[in-house]
């Protein structure tokens, strides 16, 4: 089973938005409604940020908000903060796996 | 507290064999999904292996053959046996919890660091 694909770096400046894309297959993303996000700042364990594509945990801010369209998912940041700086990870259920992982995003506030 | 807590990690040779717990408290294991996840220094996360709340196990490929997964349901406490560790084995492994396929890692322990090195 392949990483998902994300971009390795995307950057924003305080109080803008940005997306972040996601990319499977037919064989995960475009299968499930089973993607998740998480946040992970340096030294830290991951965050649960959006799970089922587009569900927010208790206690995620509303900022953070999560799409698919066919093979890809998206997670969107809105009112970009500088806490909000982190590496970002999206996962999926897969048909083989059962759950892979994307290849990581780099956020940085400029 | 609501937590898990990891311990076991190490130095070990290529070729050896480590066990690692993830120690449960505030609810009980054996009703959730406990996925075993890694990072390779300065990479991204990897998916190892998943013992489910039914019994199913499953492995990343990369550690079939290799590792087991286990649960010790009177300790409330997941396992993970690495046998023929390799160099490429070397990361932080974190366990982390599902409450429902699908439905994400909500809750992760604080990571443990195994080095395979001679």
């Amino acid at each position: 089973q392949s990483a998902l694909t994300q971009p390795a770096s995307v950057s924003g400046s305080p109080g803008q938005s940005i997306t972040i894309s996601c990319t499977g297959t037919s064989s995960d993303v475009g299968s499930y409604n089973l993607v998740s996000w998480y946040q992970q700042h340096p030294g830290k364990a991951p965050k649960l940020m959006i799970f089922e594509v587009s569900k927010r945990p208790s206690g995620v801010s509303n900022r953070f908000s999560g799409s698919k369209s066919g093979n890809t998912a998206s997670l969107t940041i809105s009112g970009l903060q500088a806490e909000d700086e982190a590496d970002y990870y999206c996962c999926s259920y897969a048909v083989s796996s059962p759950y892979v992982f994307g290849t990581g995003t780099k956020v940085t506030v400029l | 507290e609501v937590q898990l807590v990891e311990s076991g990690g190490g130095l070990v040779q290529p070729g050896g064999s480590l066990r690692l717990s993830c120690a449960a408290s505030g609810f009980t294991v054996s009703s959730n999904d406990i996925t075993w996840v890694r990072q390779a220094p300065g990479k991204g996360l990897e998916w190892v292996s998943v013992l489910y709340s039914g019994d199913s196990t499953y492995y990343a490929d990369s550690v079939k053959g290799r590792f087991t997964i286990s649960r010790d349901n009177s300790k409330n406490t997941l396992y993970l046996q690495m046998n023929s560790l390799r160099a490429e084995d070397t990361a932080v492994y974190y366990c982390a919890r599902s409450q429902q396929l699908g439905h994400g890692f909500d809750m992760w322990g604080q990571g443990k660091m195994v080095t395979v090195s001679s």
